[in-house]
């Protein structure tokens, strides 16, 4: 268990739907992060948040927004859902002290399924 | 610029025969790498992590990597394959200046056949 945790397990929604999917990091982790996993496209970096504030951004469609809270959960809100959003997400977190290493923990991820 | 290579996507090994799973990597800086795996409908679990100490690297399920900085890369080998070890492994790299950016692999499928 890596301590990162994620909710719901699985969504299953209609196109041109909404859903929100939240992410819990380890204790003391500040900064979170989401990825998007689909059989043609393999694991793409999505968006990173650190101690509320965005910090990087990969391959985010507009539609898809993500923000993390002051007690450091994060959300991630995807909306007007296509097929082609079907996929497993998942989050990371990490501890991030600038200019040391830093581990990534994955959470189980959320697996989206879009009718 | 940052990349890596994860040399194979699809290895097939014997049961009790080794793994060698091949990751290259650029970087302009001393970087942190990383090997995850990732079995069917799982997330991603930390293996081994390299961080600047030794060059070999000791991580869970009897997994070693050893970081070879004239070559670039940060091979994964197991000496004795296992069914369980049919999973996903990924390659990750990140270079600590000011926060993290974390760079992955393409992934590589390990089958073990009995």
């Amino acid at each position: 268990d890596s301590g990162v945790t994620q909710t719901p397990k699985h969504l299953i929604t209609a196109t041109g739907q909404r859903v929100t999917l939240r992410c819990s990091p380890r204790s003391g982790d500040l900064s979170v992060y989401w990825y998007q996993q689909s059989l043609d496209q393999g694991l793409q970096f999505l968006i990173q948040y650190y101690n509320g504030e965005e910090r990087a951004k990969g391959n985010i469609l507009e539609r898809f927004s993500a923000q993390q809270f002051p007690d450091l959960h994060s959300e991630l809100n995807l909306s007007s859902l296509e097929l082609g959003d079907s996929a497993l997400y998942f989050c990371a977190s990490s501890v991030t002290t600038s200019g040391g290493a830093d581990t990534q923990y994955f959470g189980p991820g959320t697996r989206l399924t879009v009718l | 610029a940052q990349s890596v290579t994860q040399l194979d996507s699809h290895v097939s090994v014997s049961e009790g025969t080794p793994v060698l799973l091949r990751c290259n990597y650029s970087s302009s800086y001393s970087p942190s790498l990383f090997w995850y795996v990732q079995h069917p409908n799982k997330g991603l679990q930390l293996l081994l992590k390299y961080t600047s100490a030794a060059t070999l690297v000791k991580g869970i399920n009897g997994f070693e990597a050893e970081f070879k900085k004239s070559e670039t890369s940060f091979h994964l080998t197991k000496p004795s394959a296992h069914m369980s070890d049919a999973a996903e492994y990924f390659c990750v790299v990140s270079e600590p200046l000011g926060f993290n950016k974390f760079y992955f692999g393409s992934g590589t499928k390990l089958n073990v056949k009995p």
